[in-house]
Order: C-alpha cells, then sequence, then structure tokens
C-alpha cells in the first residue's frame, strides 16, 4: 500500500509562488505509475493540475500550464509541484496521488491547504 | 475539454435507502470513468474503476454502469459510513476532468 504525504507552506504571498512536495513511501516511485497533483478550492470540486513519470516526462493542465513546473527526485523518492504567480483563486486543498497507466487516480495524499494571503 | 456534469449536487438520504448519482460526459468517453469518495479532512478514495469494475476491498452495495457520455452510481442500502461527497472522472483524454460533486448528506 503506497503512502503519499504532502509537505510544504500553507501561507503563501500573492504573485509569489507555491511550492509543495509529496514523499512516496512503501512503493517504488520508479514504477510504472505517473505521479500528479490535485486541487480542490474551498466549497469547489476537484481540479488535475498535472503529472510527471519518473523519467521525468510531464504534462499538464492546459489551464495551469504556464504556470505549472512538477519535478521528481527518484533518490528521495519524491516529486514537488511548484505554482508561480499565485493569486487568492489557488487558495486549495492540494493532493499528490498515483495514477494508473490507464490515469486514474488510485491512491491519494491526506492533503495540504495553501492559503494565498498578504 | 471534457466537461462532467454531476447531479444531484446534494443528496439527503436516509440510511437503508437506495440512492443514485448521475454523471454526464460532454462527450463520449466510452467506459473511462471512475467515481470517488471523498470525506472532509481525508484522502479521496477510488470506488470504481472503467464504469462499472468495482475496487478491491469496496462494499458490494456500490455499483457502477453506464457507458459513453451517461452513467450512475448507486448504493443499494446506504450506510452510515457512505455519508460523504462523491466524485466521477473521465480519464478518456487529458486534462483528466471531475464532476462538481454530489454530497450525500443525512435526511
Amino acid at each position: 500500500q503506497v503512502r503519499l504525504q504532502e509537505s510544504g507552506p500553507g501561507l503563501v504571498k500573492p504573485s509569489q509562488s507555491l511550492s509543495l512536495t509529496c514523499a512516496v513511501s512503501d512503493y517504488s516511485i520508479t514504477s510504472d505509475h505517473y505521479w500528479g497533483w490535485v486541487r480542490q478550492p474551498p466549497g469547489k470540486g476537484l481540479e488535475w493540475i498535472g503529472s510527471i513519470y519518473h523519467s521525468g516526462s510531464s504534462y499538464y493542465n492546459p489551464s495551469l500550464k504556464s504556470r505549472v513546473t512538477i519535478s521528481v527526485d527518484t533518490s528521495k523518492s519524491q516529486f514537488s509541484l511548484r505554482l508561480s504567480s499565485v493569486t487568492a483563486a489557488d487558495t486549495a486543498v492540494y493532493y499528490c496521488a498515483r495514477l494508473r497507466p490507464t490515469r486514474l487516480f488510485d491512491d491519494w495524499g491526506q492533503g495540504t491547504l495553501v492559503t494565498v494571503s498578504s | 475539454d471534457i466537461q462532467m456534469t454531476q447531479s444531484p449536487s446534494i443528496l439527503s438520504a436516509s440510511v437503508g435507502d437506495r440512492v443514485t448519482i448521475t454523471c454526464r460526459a460532454s462527450q463520449s468517453i466510452s467506459s473511462w470513468l471512475a467515481w470517488y469518495q471523498h470525506k472532509p479532512g481525508k484522502a479521496p478514495k477510488l470506488l470504481i474503476s472503467k464504469a462499472s469494475s468495482l475496487e478491491s476491498g469496496v462494499p458490494s452495495r456500490f455499483s457502477g454502469s453506464g457507458s459513453g457520455a451517461e452513467f450512475t452510481l448507486t448504493i443499494s442500502s446506504l450506510q452510515p459510513d457512505d455519508f460523504a461527497t462523491y466524485y466521477c472522472q473521465q480519464y478518456k483524454s487529458p486534462p483528466w476532468t471531475f464532476g462538481q460533486g454530489t454530497k450525500v448528506e443525512i435526511k
């Protein structure tokens, strides 16, 4: 059973960058899975942000692509999210997740709330 | 992008009720549909994949059906642990998109 744990600052100032890390344990990050990020703004639904393979191959939601970078560090068994130029609209609970080869999300972290505010 | 629309947004039901949630896609997604259960403060949980395949460990009172653009999630006899928000997700083509959610609350 894979374990996923998000970490990072809970408060980010507008126009700055949001950075989160997802630690993967009890499972090999180099297995045949993509790893991804999903967010949920308060009172709203789920939004896929982007996904990455252990090789570094990544793809993003076009709605966020210009501001998103997802990277992977296989030596530390973790992957990371960077979202630049944040605004209050980026306030959300951010989840990391494992994707099956078919691209559905079969395991999730507990999520971490990031608030964008001055 | 493929838009996913769930109905209803809120469903009030009692323990023992049979409940049905509908998910419609803006275009055909074949059977590339998943259902998730989400409780506050918890990780979302995958219930059903490929529209009707029950995940291991998920109670048999949950079932999924449909193909093309219309899908349903049915809980045959609602249990106290089932009060949660349910989301559908298409994984036919990126960007992967979710329905807006259906909150199942106690009547």
